[in-house]
């Protein structure tokens, strides 16, 4: 069973396209990170958010973690052929530290 | 930037062969976990560790063991490598404090033939 349900899995775009992918759970968490992943690198940290209904935004990307910190989504503006890559959220629960990753979205963007 | 490293990036082995994957940290981080990852899918926890002399299994079962002796080293070895071994292997460590952010590093890509 997975904690984390990331959707699309599959996203295909053209450059300029806006994009908004989800990560859903049951479950409630104090804490969401998303990551982005290129082919052969680890993730890497792009955002943690703490707070229900806190809104993030690094550059033309924005987070946003759900009121009751259960689900979050992530925002592309102006997609750019650099924004390529597997974007994977995980959640944080206060025991023991663990994080709980979703399966991911592979996003392409095409010139 | 994160100062976590993984050893070697590569590597291709022959059945049978014993290997070790190391995997060191800079940040003094007290946790530290292994995650095997095929391409473009999902991360498998595989191993995790709190400290030194601490050590969980994950939970994807796995043949690998993990020692840590020290808090900057959590090498992961496989003691009889299988073509079902073929993967990536992902290093991550994170800091006490919460929200627990990680930082991975680069990965070993292991090739069993």
């Amino acid at each position: 069973t997975q904690l984390l349900e990331q959707s699309p899995q599959f996203l295909s775009i053209q450059e300029g396209e806006n994009l908004t992918v989800y990560c859903n759970s049951s479950s409630v968490f104090s804490s969401l990170q998303w990551y982005r992943q290129e082919p052969g690198e680890g993730p890497v940290l792009l955002v943690t958010v703490v707070t229900g209904g806190e809104v993030k935004k690094l550059k033309r990307l924005t987070f946003q973690f759900g009121d009751a910190r259960k689900d979050s989504s992530l925002h592309i503006t102006a997609a750019q052929p650099g924004d390529t890559g597997l974007y994977l959220c995980a959640g944080g629960g206060s025991t023991l530290g663990r994080l709980y990753f979703g399966r991911g979205t592979q996003l392409t963007v095409w010139p | 930037e994160a100062d976590i490293y993984q050893t070697p990036r590569y590597l291709v082995i022959g059945t049978g062969k014993k290997i070790t994957l190391e995997c060191s940290q800079t940040m003094g981080h007290d946790k530290m976990y292994w995650y095997q990852q095929d391409p473009g899918m999902e991360l498998h926890l595989i191993h995790y560790s709190y400290g030194v002399n601490s050590t969980e299994k994950g939970d994807l079962s796995s043949e690998s063991t993990v020692s840590r002796i020290r808090t900057e080293h959590f090498p992961l070895t496989l003691e009889s490598a299988r073509p079902s071994h073929t993967s990536q292997y992902l290093c991550a460590s994170s800091a006490t404090w919460v929200p627990t952010e990680a930082f991975f590093g680069q990965g070993t890509r292991l090739t069993v033939v």
